[in-house]
């Protein structure tokens, strides 16, 4: 069974500090694909990033940068120079490709809620 | 309207009350998801639609109905709920991939509180 953890339940940090997110998961599967999702007060899931298992590059979109490792099977998220509106909670999310015992299904982590001071 | 919408955004029942909440999604999507956000549990996958097919059903009591009349419309349907169904509830869509890892769209989500 596919499982997400992000054991970090809180993060306080003030306006401008750099920001990691962790992320890690399992699965049996050799092909599955990872998903951030931003969650404002307003409730919307926000889709951040999506990466397949085979892509392990790592990519940046701005203050926004992932940090994909297979061998620690970890999917971290670091935002750079933060600010207020980043303040939110973040969730990681894994899908195994169909054919697996979870049908695509999206599994996702208990998120991480993100205060940024002024 | 972009993206998915859901309606309402709050809703109050009370435990014999029958509602209804509304999903559309404007993207073209094949899929769509309901989901349950309670506050102390992980996102929870309630029903699956493909293509109106219910793919999927979590072992939701059956106080919980889906409908899926077409591809871009999905409802729940609610009656006697628990005050514990009290939850944001959150709808997506996605375009169903062969081999799965479609990325799911989601809307504002409706928080429904049952007293």
């Amino acid at each position: 069974a596919q499982k997400v953890t992000q054991a970090q339940t809180e993060i306080s940090v003030v306006e401008k500090e750099d920001v990691t997110l962790d992320c890690v998961y399992e699965t049996r599967d050799t092909t599955y694909y990872l998903f951030w999702y931003k969650q404002p007060p307003s409730g919307e899931l926000v889709f951040l990033i999506r990466r397949n298992s085979f892509d392990e590059q790592n990519e940046i979109s701005g203050r926004y940068s992932w940090n994909f490792q297979k061998s620690t099977s970890s999917f971290n998220f670091t935002i750079t120079a933060s600010q207020v509106v980043d303040s939110a909670v973040y969730f990681c999310a894994l899908s195994e490709a169909k054919g697996g015992t979870s049908y695509g299904k999206l599994t996702f982590g208990q998120g991480t809620i993100l205060t940024v001071h002024p | 309207e972009t993206g998915v919408t859901q309606t309402p955004r709050h809703l109050v029942m009370g435990m014999t009350n029958k509602k209804s909440l509304k999903c559309e999604q404007h993207l073209g999507h094949n899929a769509m998801y309901w989901y349950k956000q309670s506050a102390k549990k992980p996102l929870e996958l309630m029903f699956v639609y493909n293509f109106k097919e219910q793919t999927e059903n979590n072992s939701v009591p059956s106080r919980f109905s889906p409908e899926c009349p077409n591809s871009s419309h999905l409802f729940l349907h609610l009656h006697t709920l628990q005050p514990e169904d009290s939850a944001l509830y959150l709808c997506a869509s996605s375009q169903d991939l062969p081999g799965g890892g479609e990325t799911q769209y989601f809307g504002p989500g409706t928080r429904l509180l049952v007293l």
